[in-house]
């Protein structure tokens, strides 16, 4: 079965640096572009980036432009969100999911920018 | 960006009894492969949004047949046939066909 599994958030002080994991399994990992998907404390759902099956694509929302970068290691079945640059508002739980219409999801890993 | 609006954004509900909410887009939702991508999340309390209907009107599967989408360019609309106590929770509907991908803000069914 389709297995997402988050990893590698916790607290970090504005401006810090934080990189999110996700451990995909069950399916050909390498035949799907990979998003993320985040949701702020009682808020609701955002998109924040995504990354083609290949990896040569990347799209961004304009709220992480230029602090975010997508990646992935089809190698490892694993895909990346390194978040630079962190804001207050960055706080939310983040969420990998599959394909570009979110056909399964992660149970999400929270991330929370505060001094 | 499209903006995709639901209605209502709280929804009573008695068990047993149908339940509907709609979702307009600012842009018609017709994609060039003449598909449109609308579809509507679940997000049980405590846990991960889960897609219910993808293209408007395809049920996932193990989505309960009590659960349907319908609507066109701008209008969709996810009806809850009878609605039971595992079904409260926040919908959302999303936009799969412009980007960036965009949700509507959210519609809380709880039991009356």
């Amino acid at each position: 079965q389709v297995q997402l599994v988050e990893s590698g958030g916790g607290v970090v002080q504005p401006g810090g640096s934080l990189r999110l994991s996700c451990a995909a399994s069950g399916f050909t990992f390498s035949n799907y572009p990979m998003p993320w998907i985040r949701q702020a404390p009682g808020k609701g759902l955002e998109w924040v980036a995504i990354i083609s099956y290949h990896g040569a694509n990347e799209y961004y929302a304009d709220s992480v432009k230029g602090r975010f970068t997508i990646s992935r290691d089809n190698s490892k079945n694993t895909l990346y969100l390194e978040m630079n640059s962190l804001r207050p508002e960055d706080t939310a739980v983040y969420y990998c999911a599959r394909d570009w219409n979110l056909d399964y999801w992660g149970q999400g890993t929270l991330v929370t920018v505060s001094s | 960006d499209v903006v995709m609006t639901q209605s209502p954004l709280s929804l009573p509900v008695t068990l047993g009894q149908p339940a509907s909410i709609s979702c307009s887009s600012s842009q018609r939702l017709v994609y060039n492969d003449g598909k449109t991508y609308l579809n509507w999340f679940q997000q049980r309390p405590g846990q991960s949004p889960r897609r219910l209907i993808y293209e408007v009107s395809k049920r996932d599967s193990g989505v309960p047949d009590r659960f349907s989408g319908s609507g066109s360019d701008t209008d969709f609309t996810l009806k809850i046939s009878r609605v039971e106590a595992e079904d409260v929770g926040v919908y959302y509907c999303m936009q799969g066909t412009h980007w960036p991908r965009t949700f509507g803000q959210g519609t809380k069914v709880e039991i009356k």
